[in-house]
């Protein structure tokens, strides 16, 4: 079985702050997936970012970036200068090596503050 | 290019009617996902179909639940009688099935209220 937690379930930050959203993910599988989505308040949910476990660089998108480390069985993200916009629940997800199972974690429900 | 399309997007129904949420993947993609997601149980897959053949439906609560894909742009999700805790948001996906470990992208969700 494969497991994914995102402890913190709700992060309140002021506009500006940095702010890194913890994933911690459990599976037997040497090759797997990992992914964030964000669910906006409208309710859909955006793809954000997907990793291959063999592949252990670190990210950037604008003022996203993503810390993969596999020793530690983590994948976290983190916003930097974050804007009121950013106000979402983010998922973290890993899918196993055969493609026919997304375990989502439970969400990280981010609010910014103006 | 289009994304996933749901609809409806909300549909509000009485215990006992027929609901049918319908969903239309992305074109090209051959492989579409029915997922739930409510407060108590987060995200969870229903069923899935690879090109229009169900594959896993495991995740179906019970026998109330049923969809199909009669091809490859259209699938439904039909709950037939409809229950209160059936209340959820049900969303869709879709994925190429050229490689199985490809990223699944939803589409907006549709929202179903049970009174």
């Amino acid at each position: 079985a494969q497991k994914v937690t995102q402890a913190q379930t709700e992060i309140s930050v002021v506009e500006k702050e940095d702010v890194t959203l913890d994933c911690v993910y459990e599976t037997r599988d040497t090759t797997y997936y990992l992914f964030w989505y964000k669910q906006p308040p409208s309710g859909e949910l955006v793809f954000l970012i997907r990793r291959n476990s063999f592949d252990e660089q670190n990210e950037i998108s604008g003022r996203y970036s993503w810390n993969f480390q596999k020793s530690t069985s983590s994948f976290n993200f983190t916003i930097t200068a974050s804007q009121v916009v950013d106000s979402a629940v983010y998922f973290c997800a890993l899918l196993n090596n055969a493609g026919n199972m997304l375990t989502f974690g439970g969400g990280t429900r981010l609010m910014v503050k103006p | 290019d289009a994304g996933v399309i749901q609809s409806p997007r909300h549909e509000v129904t009485e215990m006992g009617q027929e609901v049918t949420l319908r969903c239309k993947p992305i074109s090209g993609h051959n492989s579409l996902f029915w997922y739930r997601q409510t407060m108590m149980r987060g995200l969870e897959l229903l069923i899935y179909f690879n090109n229009n053949v169900p594959i896993d439906d495991s995740g179906m609560p019970e026998d109330r639940f049923s969809a199909k894909m009669p091809n490859a742009s259209f699938s439904t999700l039909k709950i037939q009688p409809s229950e209160p805790r059936d209340s959820a948001v049900y969303f869709c996906a879709s994925r190429k099935a050229s490689r199985l470990t490809d990223t699944q992208y939803f589409g907006p969700g549709t929202r179903l209220t049970v009174l």
